[in-house]
């Protein structure tokens, strides 16, 4: 059964670094997936961040791509995404999600909230 | 970017109503399109993707037509488990989009 767990501060202040893990189980990380961030600010409906691939390729949202880096630890089966100069408009929900070869967004994590805030 | 529009934004209806809603590209996607259901609280969960493919472990009341820059997303007689609100999503080009989403509730 693949899961996905997102970890990571709840509260991060203006100007700072939004930093977050996925820890994925039931799957090894270098499968042949696409692993990938969504976020949903509250109230509000779905963007698309970015996604990474297990050798390190990526494909970032342009209206982010200044301040966004994902990255993938073989090592502890879990990716991660770093959001720089985080503002009160990047607070919302952040999931984690998989896309595998032919099925996109297959699994997702529960989610996890970040407020931007000083 | 490709822009993803759905139609209605809500819906009111009852238990074993048919229930269809329609999303549409602002270009051409081929059948990269996905559906996905976010009941409240929780993640978005995968229903149809490739515009009619039902995703393992999802009702077969739920079904995806579609092609091009057109797609219908139809539950043929809606459970109580059902309300919740739908999104389009379009995995042709990046960035990904999402529709605004469409909230079905209880009449």
């Amino acid at each position: 059964q693949v899961q996905l767990q997102e970890s990571g501060p709840g509260l991060v202040k203006p100007s700072g670094t939004l930093s977050l893990t996925c820890a994925v189980s039931g799957v090894s990380i270098s499968s042949s997936n696409w692993w990938g961030w969504v976020r949903q600010p509250p109230g509000k409906g779905l963007e698309w961040i970015g996604e990474v691939y297990d050798g390190g390729s990526t494909n970032y949202n342009p209206s982010l791509k200044s301040r966004v880096t994902m990255s993938v630890d073989r090592s502890r089966n879990q990716f991660s995404l770093k959001l720089s100069s985080v503002t009160a408009a990047d607070t919302a929900v952040y999931y984690c999600a998989r896309t595998s070869q032919f099925i996109p967004f297959d699994y997702w994590g529960q989610g996890t909230l970040v407020a931007v805030s000083s | 970017d490709i822009q993803m529009t759905q139609s209605p934004s809500s819906l009111s209806a009852s238990v074993g109503d048919r229930v269809t809603v329609t999303c549409r590209s602002s270009q051409t996607i081929s059948s990269s399109l996905n559906w996905l259901q976010q009941r409240p609280g929780k993640a978005p969960k995968l229903l149809i993707y490739g515009a009619s493919s039902l995703q393992s472990g999802v009702p077969s009341r739920f079904s995806g037509s579609g092609s091009g820059t057109d797609f219908t997303l139809t539950i043929s007689s809606l459970q109580p488990e059902d309300f919740a609100t739908y999104y389009c999503q379009q995995s042709y080009s990046i960035p990904f989009t999402f529709g605004p989403g469409t909230k079905v509730d209880i009449k």
